[in-house]
């Protein structure tokens, strides 16, 4: 079993849609948690970035971390075809220590 | 450059011949990162550099993958007797330490084929 799951997806949804990313781990020394966009053939880009437990917004994105639950989300509101992109969810330990990505969930906005 | 810039950008290699993979991090970060990326996977760390020190290397797959940043900037991976299942996008990230949040910026990333 993977310390980090997510689901692959493709996600397909029309533009204006709300899109829910889900990722689950095993790990409980993980307490930094980010979400990043990775369009085809380029590197992946921070989108989101948690420490610990709690609720961030930035513009249309909200990340949330439930370490009871060991489950972080990312939610996009009004989804735009420029969201179209792999979203892959990354955790550590520490604050400069390495990432441990999700497989990365394929989404595509459409007009 | 503003970026992490990594070269080539593309790499077609027999199987057995040694390729080496480039990465400039930006300029000033102190730590650099290589993932290796599988088609349809996310990137799995390799080794991670903070300056010239090699601190962790627990990812390389086998002792066939060195990485070395002799002057604790520009860092090279270098992958010897490439086999098949060496074929990956393989992914440079530096940062800073920046109090409680640091980012890691990626590069486009090299695209290893090995045929």
């Amino acid at each position: 079993q993977k310390e980090v799951e997510q689901d692959p997806g493709p996600l397909s949804v029309p533009e204006g849609a709300i899109v829910s990313l889900n990722c689950t781990y095993s790990n409980s020394a993980f307490q930094y948690f980010m979400w990043y966009r990775q369009y085809s053939r380029k590197g992946p880009e921070l989108l989101m970035y948690t420490y610990s437990s709690g609720n961030k917004e930035d513009g249309r994105f909200t990340a949330q971390v439930d370490k009871s639950s060991k489950y972080i989300s990312l939610f996009i509101r009004d989804s735009q075809p420029s969201d179209s992109a792999t979203y892959l969810c990354a955790m550590s330990a520490g604050n400069t220590d390495k990432l441990i990505f999700g497989t990365g969930t394929r989404l595509q906005v459409f007009p | 450059g503003a970026g992490v810039s990594q070269s080539p950008r593309y790499k077609v290699a027999k199987r057995g011949q040694d390729v080496a993979l480039r990465c400039d991090p930006i300029s000033g970060h102190v730590s650099l990162f290589w993932y290796q990326q599988a088609l349809g996977q996310g990137p799995e760390f390799l080794t991670y550099f903070q300056n010239e020190a090699q601190l962790d290397k627990s990812g390389l797959p086998s002792d066939r993958f060195f990485a070395e940043r002799p002057e604790g900037s520009v860092s090279t991976l270098k992958i010897q007797r490439t086999q098949q299942e060496d074929s990956a996008v393989y992914l440079c990230a530096s940062s800073i330490p920046q109090g409680a949040r640091t980012e890691a910026f990626f590069g486009q990333g090299t695209r290893l084929t090995v045929v």
